[in-house]
């Protein structure tokens, strides 16, 4: 079945740790997306791509990063300067008509 | 800047209420407007979306939501909830395109039977 991976489910990252949370789909899909959700603020657009190689900010970039080597990856980085790490982070991909697919999603927690 | 509003942050109903629950948006141009549903412990669904055409759009598991193009809303509605129902609604916007999605902050939903 097509669909988005993301892994691990659940990761906890210690003070002054970057971290790489990993997004794969076999979907074909040109765009993906990262979201970050808290709890009664809905989802903030952390990153997106629209085709390998290249990326744009989305509304909360800092402190994070990402890359799009391939069309199947869009990995990640929570990096030491994102102040406020903790939170539950999603995976998205985009093709037309069909709209978004989102991943199960990866809850973040810094121990 | 292009915003989602949901009026309803929690809502609690019984088990055969009708359900509306509100959005709005911000935004001039074409829009494709979609209605999320995250169950407790699971990934969010897609409950309907419009692109065009009839403003009256039928989704999954009984919903439908109407767009009002002058009141820039597009709210969604069931007219009898069941238990099964509880999760949470988040209203997106997409201005057309590949371009990124703007979420509402999200409705909680609890069904009591």
């Amino acid at each position: 079945d097509g669909g988005i991976t993301q892994s691990p489910k659940y990761l906890f990252r210690k003070e002054g740790q970057n971290v790489t949370l990993s997004c794969e789909q076999n979907l074909n899909h040109d765009a993906m997306y990262w979201y970050r959700q808290d709890p009664g603020q809905g989802l903030r657009l952390i990153y997106y791509s629209q085709i390998v190689n290249d990326f744009q900010k989305g509304d909360i970039a800092e402190g994070y990063s990402v890359s799009r080597e391939k069309k199947e990856s869009f990995p990640l980085t929570v990096t030491s300067a994102q102040k406020n790490p903790t939170a539950f982070y999603l995976c998205a991909s985009y093709e037309g008509y069909y709209g978004y697919t989102f991943g199960s999603g990866t809850r973040l927690t810094v121990v | 800047a292009q915003s989602v509003s949901q009026h309803n942050h929690h809502v609690i109903l019984s088990e055969a209420a009708s359900l509306e629950l509100g959005c709005n948006y911000s935004y001039g141009g074409t829009v494709n407007l979609f209605w999320y549903v995250q169950y407790p412990g699971q990934h969010l669904q897609l409950l309907l979306k419009y692109f065009s055409g009839d403003p009256l759009v039928k989704g999954i598991k009984g919903f439908e939501a109407e767009f009002i193009k002058s009141k820039f809303s597009f709210n969604l509605r069931k007219p009898s909830v069941q238990w099964s129902d509880t999760a949470e609604y988040f209203c997106a916007v997409g201005p057309g395109g590949y371009n990124k999605l703007i979420f509402g902050a999200g409705t909680r939903l609890a069904v009591h039977p």
